[in-house]
């Protein structure tokens, strides 16, 4: 079975600070793809990053940094120098050829960045 | 959402109805997912289209809730005797689907219809 795990519900974090969210994932396959996507307080889902599982290499964004590391299922997003646009709900990802693509989310983190 | 149209946009209805709820992929893509998100969650997976047909419709939660595809573009979610629990977001999207190289797909979200059943 195919699973995603946000362990953090909820981080509150001053401005300018850097903070990250953690997700780890289980999967059997050995090809599978991971996401992260963003959800404002408007709604719509903002995809920000897909990894694929061949592929270890972090990733930087302006802001934003992915640490991705197969050996411990992890895919976790950094915001360096939070901002207050950043306050909204993560969601970590994850789909493969055996599910047919259809993506699994995390239960989501709640990020407050705070003035 | 890039290249994704969800009609409406917020749909309330009473308990028992039926309920319509369209997705327009703007772009050529041969697959189209249907996602729910209830309050406080992360969407769940209801089902997928390739092409016309239904590969995989593992997610929807009973038989009230069905969808077509009838062209391989437009998708329409029909729920039956609605019910409070079936509240939430509905979204859509499409997708390159099995077998095709995902390089240079990737799996956006359309804006989703707001469903409340009061």
């Amino acid at each position: 079975a195919q699973k995603v795990t946000q362990a953090q519900t909820e981080i509150s974090v001053v401005e300018k600070e850097d903070v990250t969210l953690d997700c780890v994932y289980e999967t059997r396959d050995t090809t599978y793809y991971l996401f992260w996507y963003k959800q404002p307080p408007s709604g719509e889902l903002v995809f920000l990053i897909r990894r694929n599982s061949f592929d270890e290499q972090n990733e930087i964004s302006g802001r934003y940094s992915w640490n991705f590391q197969k050996s411990t299922s992890s895919f976790n997003f950094t915001i360096t120098a939070s901002q207050v646009v950043d306050s909204a709900v993560y969601f970590c990802a994850l789909s493969s050829n055996t599910g047919g693509f259809k993506t699994i989310f995390g239960a989501g983190t709640r990020l407050f960045v705070k003035a | 959402g890039a290249g994704v149209s969800q009609t409406p946009s917020n749909k309330v209805t009473e308990k028992g109805k039926y309920v319509e709820l369209r997705c327009d992929p703007i772009s050529g893509h041969t697959a189209l997912y249907w996602y729910r998100q209830s309050l406080g969650q992360g969407p769940e997976f209801l089902i997928y289209f390739q092409g016309t047909g239904a590969a995989d419709d593992s997610g929807l939660p009973n038989d009230r809730f069905f969808a077509v595809r009838p062209e391989g573009s437009v998708s329409t979610l029909k729920i039956q005797r609605t019910e409070r629990g079936d509240s939430a977001v509905y979204l859509c999207a499409p997708g390159a689907g099995v077998g095709l190289r995902w390089v240079a797909d990737t799996q956006y979200f359309g804006p989703g219809t707001r469903l409340t059943v009061l």
